[in-house]
């Protein structure tokens, strides 16, 4: 099956940092999402990116569909930007998500 | 308000115990699907459903039951043949009945005791 492999494991960051998560995959997909996991374990949708740029606020991500890899910016990170950030990416003819193991963010006041 | 609501939010149960756990959304998505996390883990599929009566088995199927008689809800029996059912189950829903974007409820942790 697909291998969704995202990097680094664990980040911790000085508020008001900057930080680029990745996320990089083994097939070719016609979906990605980023997702952030809050304390409580409430997934919110960040972004869906199957290919291109996109920004909403401090946060912008960027996927390359054709080097199989997605990229998520975090720029002036607060500590609400705490938590595990997922991306999940769904293969061609297939109807279901995959999704990487995340990563763990904590920011320090 | 839209959204996707699930039911309990905790729930406990003894060994060899049936269990069924409620995902209801009124977003008018065609498609949900059912997820489970282990601690410091990823999201793994168990089932999935792309339209009312029908559903297909995701990764991690074994052990676990779907229904789903309306378009709005797609509840989850963990059955006693799960041997290691403690986890946090996840529910979301899409849009269309491809894997369009994924829409996530609150969660519910399930212990056995």
């Amino acid at each position: 099956g697909i291998q969704v492999e995202q990097s680094p494991p664990d980040l911790i960051l000085q508020e008001g940092a900057n930080s680029t998560l990745r996320c990089n995959f083994s097939d070719s997909v016609n979906n990605l999402q980023w997702f952030h996991q809050n304390p409580w374990g409430q997934l919110i949708n960040l972004f869906y990116i199957p290919s291109g740029t996109k920004q909403n606020g401090r946060l912008s991500a960027t996927t390359v569909a054709t080097e199989r890899y997605s990229l998520l910016y975090i720029s002036s990170s607060q500590t609400t930007d705490s938590g595990v950030y997922f991306c999940a990416v769904v293969i061609y003819n297939f109807n279901k998500f995959y999704f990487g193991s995340g990563t763990k963010l904590n920011v320090k006041p | 308000d839209g959204g996707i609501t699930q039911s309990p939010k905790y729930l406990f149960r003894k060994e060899g115990q049936n269990v069924t756990l409620s995902c209801e959304q009124n977003l008018n998505h065609d498609a949900m699907y059912w997820y489970r996390q282990d601690p410091g883990q990823g999201l793994r599929l168990i089932y999935y459903s792309q339209i009312v009566n029908d559903f297909q088995k995701g990764d991690i199927a074994e052990g676990y039951s779907v229904s789903r008689e309306k378009k709005e809800s797609f509840p989850l029996t963990v059955t006693s043949a799960q041997k290691n059912p403690t986890a946090f189950y996840l529910c979301a829903s899409s849009p269309g009945q491809g894997a369009d974007r994924q829409f996530f409820g609150p969660g519910t942790r399930l212990t056995v005791l």
